[in-house]
């Protein structure tokens, strides 16, 4: 079954960099968009960014654009999403999704928290 | 950018009664050339990631137990549950994917009465 493993969260002080990781596996990884959605303690869902299966294409959130980028390697079936400039309002879950539109599976998140 | 809007922010319903949330969308998510509404619906229970409910508005996903159902057309869409049960206390999301960036509502809240 699908399976998507994210890595790479934990406490960064404010405008340090942070590189997220999805370890995919249980389908055909080139074949599928990806997504990163977040989610701030206490609160819902916000949409991050969303890369095409060949990685030729990205889209993001308006508050996340320019800080962050979302990429992959189709080798080593990996989603990424580097995060610049951290600021406290990115402390969220953060979650690696699979759909190029409507999202049909999703990893257990991984906790970015920024403090100084 | 399309913005969504639930409501109500929650409710509470008696065991085996109905539960209605609805989303509206800003714009219209009715893509012509498929005929098509592209909105999702998402289930969030305490703890977990979410779980895809409803796509193109109304199609539920497999193994989604019957008593959930998606409705709805143009900017106005409804998500019910027949007959509630206590495991369907959890946090309902929409989530619109006609145009990037893609946007879920706040979210309602479902409980027991």
């Amino acid at each position: 079954q699908v399976q998507l493993v994210e890595s790479g969260g934990g406490v960064v002080q404010p405008g340090r960099s942070l590189r997220l990781s999805c370890a995919a596996s249980g389908f055909t990884f080139s074949t599928y968009g990806l997504h990163w959605v977040r989610q701030a303690p206490g609160k819902g869902l916000e949409w991050v960014a969303v890369i095409s299966h060949d990685g030729r294409n990205q889209y993001y959130a308006d508050s996340v654009k320019g800080r962050f980028t979302i990429s992959r390697d189709n080798s080593k079936n990996t989603l990424y999403l580097q995060i610049n400039s951290l600021r406290a309002e990115d402390t969220a879950v953060y979650y690696c999704a699979k759909g190029t539109g409507f999202i049909d599976s999703w990893g257990q998140g991984t906790l970015v928290a920024v403090s100084s | 950018d399309i913005v969504m809007t639930q409501s109500p922010d929650s409710l509470a319903v008696s065991l085996g009664e109905r539960a209605t949330i609805n989303c509206g969308s800003s714009q219209s998510v009715l893509y012509s050339s498929d005929n098509k509404h592209y909105l999702a619906w998402y289930q969030q229970k305490p703890g977990q990631s979410p779980k895809l409910l409803i796509y193109w508005a109304s199609t539920r996903e497999s193994g989604v137990p019957d008593r959930f159902s998606g409705s709805g057309s143009g900017t106005d869409f409804t998500l019910t549950i027949s007959s509630l049960q206590a495991e369907d206390v959890a946090v309902y999301y929409c989530q619109q994917y006609y145009s990037t960036p893609f946007t879920f509502g706040p979210g309602t809240r479902v409980d027991i009465k």
